[in-house]
């Protein structure tokens, strides 16, 4: 089945830094690639998604970029604010119901 | 209506009791999912229901029995809990399977804990 790891496991920033979370995966036929971000005591919140079709995708702050050559992905957030501290969850699927989810990324933004 | 709901926010039971988490949407989606997420890891996939008929279960415990009574509505029926079952119980949906309909919306999540 589907792999994928993610890291770093933690990231501190600083307010108004950039962050940037990279996953890698193992199954070349997966096309689908989420992000959620996930706060405390809260549901996962779908933030952005990318699919194989696409290298990059933007939404105000936030990018995720893909190289289905290299099979990795990443997660880019701009002029980061306290309020994007939250777990970040990548996940990759293949045309079916399952994520399969990497362990996840703590981020905190220091004011 | 473009969120999922669930009930209750928050369950304790014994190892001995019976006890039913519910689930609901109405966005149209045909698929939802039940997930377990423990503190500070990913959810992990334990049943979906696509078209209200069960078409994955993750080698889930028989002492978990989900339920879906029509396209908005799933439920999951708990009985004999053991303690290590303790954690955030997610629901999601998905418009369907498939290439366009892989989005999945979460609920806000049961919290049990099993004594």
């Amino acid at each position: 089945g589907e792999n994928v790891e993610q890291h770093p496991s933690t990231l501190s920033v600083q307010e108004g830094d950039s962050a940037v979370i990279k996953c890698t995966y193992s199954d070349s036929a997966s096309n689908y690639f989420p992000w959620y971000k996930q706060e405390l005591g809260k549901r996962p919140q779908l933030i952005i998604d990318i699919r194989s079709n696409v290298g990059e995708k933007k939404d105000q702050r936030i990018a995720v970029t893909l190289n289905k050559t290299a099979k990795h992905f990443s997660l880019h957030i701009t002029e980061t604010q306290p309020e994007d501290s939250a777990v970040y969850f990548c996940a990759a699927s293949f045309n079916d119901y399952k994520l399969s989810f990497g362990a996840g990324t703590t981020v905190t933004v220091r004011a | 209506d473009t969120e999922v709901t669930q009930t209750p926010k928050h369950l304790v039971m014994g190892m001995t009791n019976k006890k039913s988490l519910k689930c609901e949407q109405h966005m149209g989606h045909r698929a939802m999912y039940w997930y377990k997420q423990k503190a500070k890891k990913p959810p992990e996939l334990m049943f979906v229901y696509s078209y209200e008929k069960l078409s994955i279960n993750e080698s889930v415990p028989s002492r978990f029995s989900p339920e879906c009574p029509n396209s908005s509505l799933l439920n999951l029926h708990l009985h004999a809990l053991q303690p290590e079952d303790s954690a955030l119980y997610l629901c999601a949906s998905s418009l369907a399977g498939g290439p366009v309909g892989n989005e999945q919306f979460f609920g806000p999540g049961t919290r049990l804990t099993v004594l």
